[in-house]
């Protein structure tokens, strides 16, 4: 199996600018993470998806951010408008059960917002 | 709110020699408890983890333990070598959400 993919794997963008990340997970796994990365912070959950419905999306910081996940192979998570604050290195990790679990994480999109 | 606390942040050993990684969690509720290896430029990957009903686990050089009265858990590495090099991530979780420690940087001198 491929892993959890991830692209891009690097993104510069401008403030004010839309980004999209995508994620398409292990195929059979239906539970789909959305993590952010950074120094300050450490690894937080954004968004948890079970069976490609949104369960917890109390991490996401603000309303610049969602997520959405049209089937059980794709998912996406947009900055809409994004800051330099956004910058960070965001995972998406899926689970072939919600619980007790590995979570397979993909190797990350590292985003840097000027 | 749940936390997990993991020390040391940094640790240099001499390759050949032990590391020990602890951490400390808040949430009574938690019951899996897993330890990621995260190389540079890479995803987090699952080394070990333990379940609230196991006190130790051991898998060849990588061991895990959990005192779940004192809320404490440690990851011990035998006979380290320079591959073990990488951050180390401990975390506490029940149903879907894991809390992650804010890791511990391994050097193995060689």
């Amino acid at each position: 199996d491929a892993g959890v993919i991830q692209s891009p794997r690097h993104e510069v963008t401008e403030m004010g600018q839309e980004v999209t990340l995508r994620c398409k997970p292990i195929s059979g796994h239906n539970s789909l993470f959305w993590y952010r990365q950074t120094m300050m912070r450490g690894l937080e959950l954004l968004i948890y998806f079970n069976n490609n419905v949104p369960i917890d999306d109390s991490g996401m910081p603000e309303d610049r951010f969602s997520a959405k996940m049209p089937n059980a192979s794709f998912s996406t998570l947009k900055i809409q408008p994004s800051e330099p604050r956004d910058s960070a290195v965001y995972f998406c990790a899926s689970s072939p059960v919600a619980g007790y679990y590995e979570q397979y994480f993909g190797p990350g999109t590292r985003l840097t917002v000027t | 709110g749940e936390n997990v606390e993991q020390h040391p942040s940094t640790l240099s050993v001499q390759e050949g020699d032990s590391a020990v990684i602890k951490c400390t969690y808040s949430d009574s509720a938690s019951n899996y408890f897993p330890w990621y290896k995260q190389e540079l430029g890479k995803g987090p990957q699952l080394i070990i983890d333990i379940r609230s009903n196991v006190g130790e686990k051991k898998d060849q050089r990588i061991a895990v333990t959990l005192n779940k009265t004192a809320k404490h858990f440690s990851l011990h590495i035998t006979e380290t070598q320079p591959e073990d090099s990488a951050v180390y991530f401990c975390a506490a979780g029940g149903t879907y959400k894991y809390i992650f420690g804010t890791g511990t940087r391994l050097k193995v001198l060689a």
